[in-house]
């Protein structure tokens, strides 16, 4: 399973954009990349999943460039309560196999 | 559309003794996966379930911790004897399929206090 590496911890302040990179050098070709957030307390919670490209939902968009290397979360105008953290996952097709690292721990500001 | 539920909530115990965990995922979904959750850290799978069957189990401490998913639907973890180190969160996560579009849809977790 490919390793994923991502910044500890990240502070913003509300209404601003946020950008969260996981890097994942060894993603083999059938592998998908999925985000996850979770509050403390609670389970984790699926945001978004792409395998290439660009991928957005209601809630955030996924960007991965065409070597797949990396990935980035982005989340827009972030509120106070977008303060959680955030994995991201590597999956491989057809087995659901995957591997949560440590997150990002993201604090949002007043 | 009720989500997975898991019980107990709370549980504490002294080391050497026994403990068990339930699951109830989401109806129909086919996978279900049980995590241990250390604080500070992301969550580890334990086992994952494909239906009845056993899908990965390599993290699993065998020698201690066992898992059934009985008909395919409801899942026990054991563990027997617990030591210090199995403090965590138990989180339990079902989807629908496994692979391409595998969204996991996580239970409350059980927090498991070994004194």
């Amino acid at each position: 399973l490919a390793k994923t590496t991502q910044p500890i911890s990240m502070d913003s302040y509300e209404g601003q954009e946020v950008n969260i990179t996981c890097s994942h050098n060894n993603i083999a070709t059938n592998d998908y990349i999925t985000w996850y957030q979770q509050f403390p307390s609670q389970g984790p919670r699926f945001i978004i999943q792409g395998y290439k490209t660009k991928v957005t939902n209601e809630v955030a968009s996924l960007f991965i460039p065409a070597d797949r290397k990396s990935s980035t979360l982005s989340l827009p105008r972030v509120s106070l309560s977008d303060t959680a953290v955030y994995y991201c996952l590597v999956e491989v097709s057809n087995a659901g196999k995957s591997t949560f690292g440590d997150g990002t721990t993201l604090t949002v500001k007043p | 559309e009720a989500g997975v539920a898991q019980s107990p909530r709370y549980k504490i115990i002294e080391k050497r003794q026994s403990v068990a965990f339930w699951c109830n995922p989401i109806s129909g979904h086919a996978t279900l996966y049980w995590y241990q959750q250390i604080l500070g850290q992301g969550p580890k799978l334990l086992i994952q379930f494909q239906n009845n069957g056993v899908v990965d189990d390599s993290q699993l401490p065998k020698d201690r911790f066992s898992a059934e998913r009985l008909k395919g639907v409801d899942s026990t973890l054991k563990i027997q004897p617990a030591k210090l180190e199995d403090s965590a969160v138990y989180l339990c996560a079902s989807s629908f399929l496994a692979g391409k579009l595998n969204e996991q849809f996580f239970g409350p977790g059980t927090r498991l206090t070994v004194l």
